[in-house]
């Protein structure tokens, strides 16, 4: 149980472009997702949290605008990465756990690989 | 200071040994301590859990958590080579913080 799907695995498109990556919980529902970002040979870095119903609360430093999350489900949260440029090329990965269950593992997506000519 | 800490370099062990991992955290309330494998290119998967002190096993594996100290373990007994990939501290309550990993080398 408590999968996690992350569509697309790959994305390869040019600079200016915007990207939309899906994550769905498959067998559960979830309230709140998350949205991280790795670098290569870098520890995960929580981007924002998405939130089922109201705004994303975004970690500092992440620019909102750059990066549109939208949670309209409790089982789809998006994250749009508007007019990419190469510097935001990265592995982009979700998690979430069921709701009601806050201190359960989070479950990751397979992740999105992310590259920007 | 880092929320979480793992901060041994990369460890190589022969197959069959003992590996050794610790991470230490900075919030006393956190109630969530998680160890994640991520193989490279990959996502990580969760291979433990742990929410009170003492020792938790699970086949090879086994957690160690210490409040009052601010640190918890992760031993891999029987290292095999499939044991190689970046072990990922996670703590938390509902937002995790992970530690920077630690890459494991099982030499055959």
């Amino acid at each position: 149980g408590a999968v996690v799907s992350q569509h697309p695995s790959r994305v390869i498109c040019k600079s200016g472009t915007s990207v939309k990556i899906e994550c769905r919980s498959l067998d559960f529902q979830a309230t709140t997702m998350f949205w991280y970002r790795q670098f290569p040979k870098q520890s995960l870095m929580l981007m924002a949290t998405s939130n089922e119903g109201s705004k994303a609360t975004y970690e500092q430093g992440v620019e909102k605008d750059k990066f549109l999350i939208n949670h309209a489900s409790l089982t789809l949260s998006t994250l749009t990465v508007t007019s990419a440029h190469p510097e935001d090329s990265s592995f982009y990965i979700c998690s979430a756990n069921p709701s009601g269950y806050s201190n359960q593992p989070q479950h990751f997506g397979d992740g999105t690989r992310l590259s920007i000519l | 200071q880092k929320e979480v800490e793992q901060n041994s370099g990369p460890l190589s062990v022969p197959e069959g040994a003992i590996a050794s991992l610790n991470c230490t955290y900075s919030d006393r309330v956190s109630q969530s301590f998680f160890w994640y494998r991520q193989y490279s290119g990959k996502s990580p998967e969760l291979i433990m859990s742990i929410y009170s002190n003492g020792d938790k096993e699970d086949g090879r594996f086994t957690a160690q958590l210490n409040k009052a100290s601010q640190y918890v373990s992760l031993l891999i007994r029987d290292s095999q080579p499939s044991d190689s990939a970046t072990y990922l501290c996670a703590v938390g309550n509902n937002r995790l913080a992970f530690g920077k990993g630690n890459q494991v080398v099982v030499i055959p």
